[in-house]
């Protein structure tokens, strides 16, 4: 166990529809990062934030959008839902902004 | 970017030593090399990580080149709980913390 907490655990939904993921950190970190993992396309970083600020952007779609709320905690919407989103959704956080990540068990997205 | 490059698959014989290789040639001076696993789908998980010198804890070791092109990630006695996928990671740059796992290593422990 690694401290991260992701609800939930599976989600199906149909296609154009918007959910919410959320995160709850390791107690102590302030950083907290998404990541897609679909079955082609593997591990993929999406953002990252700090403190409740954007620190790093990788590949997320602009249907995507996260925040870092005060109490650290985080959320991952995802709107306009479509075929191709279905997949494992992990967080993950750090105690800084440049430390080893520690991973939640992740949410599986299914979109219909 | 500070890209890796591992073999696609490994076998390791249980209670032998798996010794993971890893390629990192354009990673920066001073950028760690990170191990995590993963095992079916869960949440990956942190095994190891270091700048120049070996490391070692209670998982494995990480054996670093002196010029830091590779490294080599070594379960001493792999067990068949260690069957998982294996990721060498580096920072993308040039801002945040952003892992690039890439394809990683696929390693099986043989009874």
């Amino acid at each position: 166990d690694s401290g991260v907490t992701q609800t939930p655990k599976h989600l199906i939904t149909a296609t154009g529809q918007r959910v919410t993921l959320r995160c709850s950190p390791r107690s102590g970190d302030l950083s907290v990062y998404w990541y897609q993992q679909s079955l082609d396309q593997g591990l993929q970083f999406l953002i990252q934030y700090y403190n409740g600020e954007e620190r790093a952007k990788g590949n997320i779609l602009e249907r995507f959008s996260a925040q870092q709320f005060p109490d650290l905690h985080s959320e991952l919407n995802l709107s306009s839902l479509e075929l191709g989103d279905s997949a494992l959704y992990f967080c993950a956080s750090s105690v800084g902004e440049y430390n080893e990540q520690f991973f939640g068990p992740g949410t599986r997205l299914t979109v219909l | 970017d500070a890209k890796t490059t591992q073999p696609t698959s490994m076998d390791c014989a249980e209670g032998r030593a798996a010794n993971l290789p890893c390629n990192h040639s354009t990673i920066s001076g001073n950028e760690y090399v990170y191990w995590y696993r993963q095992i079916h789908s869960q949440g990956p998980q942190y095994i190891i990580h270091g700048l120049k010198n070996n490391e070692t804890n209670e998982m494995a070791s990480l054996i670093i080149t002196e010029d830091r092109k590779s490294s080599t990630l070594i379960l001493p006695h792999a067990t068949l709980r260690d069957t998982a996928v294996y990721y060498c990671i580096v920072r993308v740059p040039p801002t945040g913390n952003q892992f690039y796992f890439g394809t990683g290593t696929s390693l099986t422990v043989i009874p």
